[in-house]
């Protein structure tokens, strides 16, 4: 089962509210990401969780806020957004790790389907 | 800095043409090559992937990639496109264990004419 799960699949929401997008994987993978894809762009990378903890934040702007409950879920809590903010937003996972222990096929990245987000 | 570079943008070809999209990558160190295709309003999927070994990589849907260290390159290849082919294919690059931080090129948009 290689299956990353992103709810909500649509969200419509104002400059004013909060709201939150979930992620979920099974496959007891330790690395998981945030991207954001607009529109006939690349996705681009917004946040890294290597074994619950952050390891990478590009720059993103505090009106984003990344949360790992725990190993299988990773949130993404959304405040004050701008419509600019309007976009796909997926959630990845990988095996992580290193070592001897870790299969090479752990290095492939796993992507959800995303969920589109507008902001109104 | 670790970039991925993909030259075609837009690629128009009639069903049963040969494709070939090409990616170029600048990486330090060990790399890990993908590509992922992007139908219309659909999310990103894994086409075929090279860590190591064999360069010639072969993925999902009759597609094919070679590695060639030496130009830095990684084409993406498939000898006679469908019309379902129409697509966002997008090359990626990635550091080799422990998470990964992926890079990937602005896309090529191909559309098959049947």
């Amino acid at each position: 089962d290689t299956e990353v799960t992103q709810t909500p699949k649509h969200l419509v929401m104002g400059m004013t509210n909060k709201k939150s997008l979930k992620c979920e994987q099974h496959m007891g993978h330790r690395a998981m990401y945030w991207y954001k894809q607009k529109a006939k762009k690349p996705p681009e990378l917004m946040f890294v969780y290597s074994y619950e903890k952050l390891s990478i934040n590009e720059s993103v702007p505090s009106r984003f806020s990344p949360e790992c409950p725990n190993s299988s879920l990773l949130n993404l809590h959304l405040h004050a957004l701008q419509p600019e903010d309007s976009a796909l937003y997926l959630c990845a996972s990988s095996q992580g790790g290193q070592g001897p222990g870790v299969r090479q096929s752990g290095n492939t990245i796993y992507f959800g389907e995303g969920s589109w987000l507008t902001v109104v | 800095a670790q970039s991925v570079s993909q030259h075609n943008h837009h690629v128009i070809l009639s069903e049963a043409a040969s494709l070939e999209l090409g990616c170029n990558y600048s990486y330090g160190g060990t790399v890990n090559l993908f590509w992922y295709v992007q139908y219309p309003g659909q999310h990103l999927q894994l086409l075929l992937k090279y860590f190591s070994g064999d360069p010639l990589v072969k993925g999902i849907k009759g597609f094919e990639a070679e590695f060639i260290k030496s130009k830095f390159s990684f084409n993406l290849r498939k000898p006679s496109v469908q019309w379902s082919d129409t697509a966002e294919y997008f090359c990626a690059a990635s550091n080799s264990g422990g998470y990964q931080k992926v890079t990937f090129g602005i896309g090529t948009k191909l559309q098959v004419i049947p």
